[in-house]
């Protein structure tokens, strides 16, 4: 079955350092890839997103691109700051998008790695 | 931007009793909508795949008579936790898909969670 695996966290940071966050996943055909962000108190939000490979998603700063020679989508910020702080979650998305059905849009996420960045 | 509400936001209740999550589509409709549980710490877990007019989905595992999910309209969807124990205090999140849109990028949207707590 499809699945995904981030790095373990907590990962902390002062402002401004550089931040990865490893994804690799696990599925077949060709899955579109997220990344969510998850701030204290708060839903998820979609923070980027790619859908083909080599396809580059960016937002507020965060990149990822969908590596389909390494399964991998990690995401990437060149100089974080407090406000990053959250829980960052990857997902993917499985199915063709023409296929309907009821199963389509169903995400399979990793487990989260959190994020505390310090002044 | 499309919107998914949730409510309520946070419930506190008695083991034993019964609590009602909605989750609601404000400016979309939705044929499918999707719900999860967060446990601390831990990924977001699909439970069930609710879709409108028809039975829901439940993934492995999930007791659908505990859970109960009612997709009555196209912009509303119910998850009841009968008799709620404390093992099922844990953070609960809707999303939908908008049925209108096609093709890869066809947007999934986050309720704000339910936290549920029982005593």
């Amino acid at each position: 079955g499809d699945s995904v695996t981030q790095m373990e966290g907590p990962v902390t940071l002062s402002e401004e350092a550089c931040l990865t966050i490893n994804c690799t996943y696990t599925a077949t055909g060709y899955p579109s890839l997220f990344w969510y962000v998850q701030y204290p108190g708060e839903g998820l939000q979609l923070l980027l997103k790619a859908t083909k490979a080599d396809d580059k998603g960016s937002n507020k700063g965060f990149e990822a691109t969908y590596r389909k020679e390494t399964t991998s989508f990690h995401l990437e910020k060149g100089s974080v700051q407090v406000s990053d702080s959250a829980v960052y979650f990857c997902a993917l998305r499985r199915g063709h998008p023409n296929a309907g059905g009821t199963s389509y849009g169903k995400l399979t996420f990793g487990q989260g790695t959190i994020l505390t960045v310090h002044p | 931007g499309a919107v998914v509400s949730q409510h309520p936001s946070w419930v506190i209740c008695k083991s034993g009793t019964s609590v009602k999550i909605e989750c609601r589509s404000l400016d979309f409709q939705a044929t499918t909508m999707f719900w999860y549980r967060q446990f601390p710490k831990q990924s977001l877990m699909l439970m069930a795949t609710s879709n409108e007019g028809s039975k829901a989905t439940y993934e492995q595992g999930v007791e659908k008579d505990k859970f109960l999910i009612n997709h009555a309209s196209l912009t509303l969807s119910t998850l009841t936790v009968t008799s709620a124990h404390p093992e099922d205090s844990s953070f609960y999140i809707c999303s939908a898909r908008d049925f209108r849109s096609t093709g890869p990028n066809q947007p999934q949207h986050f309720g704000d969670g339910t936290r549920l707590s029982i005593l």
